[in-house]
């Protein structure tokens, strides 16, 4: 079975500070990916990442930055939290030649 | 730009009956279409997909269509149980220059009744 874990289920941060994300994956998945899920809107891509040290932005990457140095380990970066990035993020993955899609149970961060 | 739009929001049925969801995407590029379900507090589960050459999938009580032409495609839940009480959200391939994304619609809350 695939899994995709997540650091954290639930975080609460101060305005400014610079808040981690971490998600690995135990397949082998070359592409992993960060979305974030909003009531309403779904979900939205931040970036993604095709391999080690590779990045893509995705629909809305402003604000957030990503880091890939191991292929398991996929991290996303909030440099100076604000109150509108309070959200859920899911992390996902797939690779070895399935489209298939993975998710983490995703991280529940709330902006103070 | 890629967008998929899903269709309703909101959808409550008794226990029993069925439940049709569906959606319409912008790509013709598009080759895979992916449905996953989420209960509260869990991430995504893949719970059915189908590609671009095929027309029809069906598992047990859920079925999946796509036509191809038109660019849209529906998700099917027969006989209905408490259980597939959730929020489901449809797919699909936005492929480009560097991998392929999935681009989601935005989610259709199921209610079913006993």
């Amino acid at each position: 079975d695939v899994k995709v874990t997540q650091s954290s289920r639930y975080l609460v941060k101060r305005t400014g500070e610079k808040v981690f994300l971490e998600c690995v994956q135990d397949m082998d998945h070359e592409n992993m990916f960060w979305y974030r899920q909003d009531p309403g809107l779904g979900l939205r891509l931040i970036y993604f990442s095709y391999d080690v040290k590779m990045k893509e932005k995705g629909d809305i990457p402003e604000g957030y930055s990503v880091s890939r140095e191991k292929k398991e380990r996929f991290s996303l970066i909030l440099e100076s939290a604000s109150t509108n990035q309070t959200s859920m993020y899911l992390c996902a993955s797939y690779g070895g030649g399935r489209e298939t899609q993975y998710f983490g149970p995703g991280t529940r961060l709330l902006v103070l | 730009g890629e967008n998929v739009e899903q269709h309703p929001s909101t959808l409550s049925v008794q226990e029993g009956d069925s439940a049709v969801i569906k959606c319409t995407y912008s790509d013709s590029a598009s080759n895979y279409f992916p449905w996953y379900k989420q209960e509260l507090g869990k991430g995504p589960q893949l719970i059915i997909d189908i590609r671009s050459n095929v027309g029809e999938k069906k598992d047990q009580r859920i079925a999946v269509t796509l036509n191809k032409t038109a660019k849209h495609f529906s998700l099917h839940i027969t006989e209905t149980q408490p259980e597939d009480s959730a929020v489901y959200f449809c797919a699909a391939t936005f492929p480009g220059q560097a991998g392929t994304a999935l681009i989601f619609g935005k989610g259709t809350t199921l209610s079913v009744s006993s």
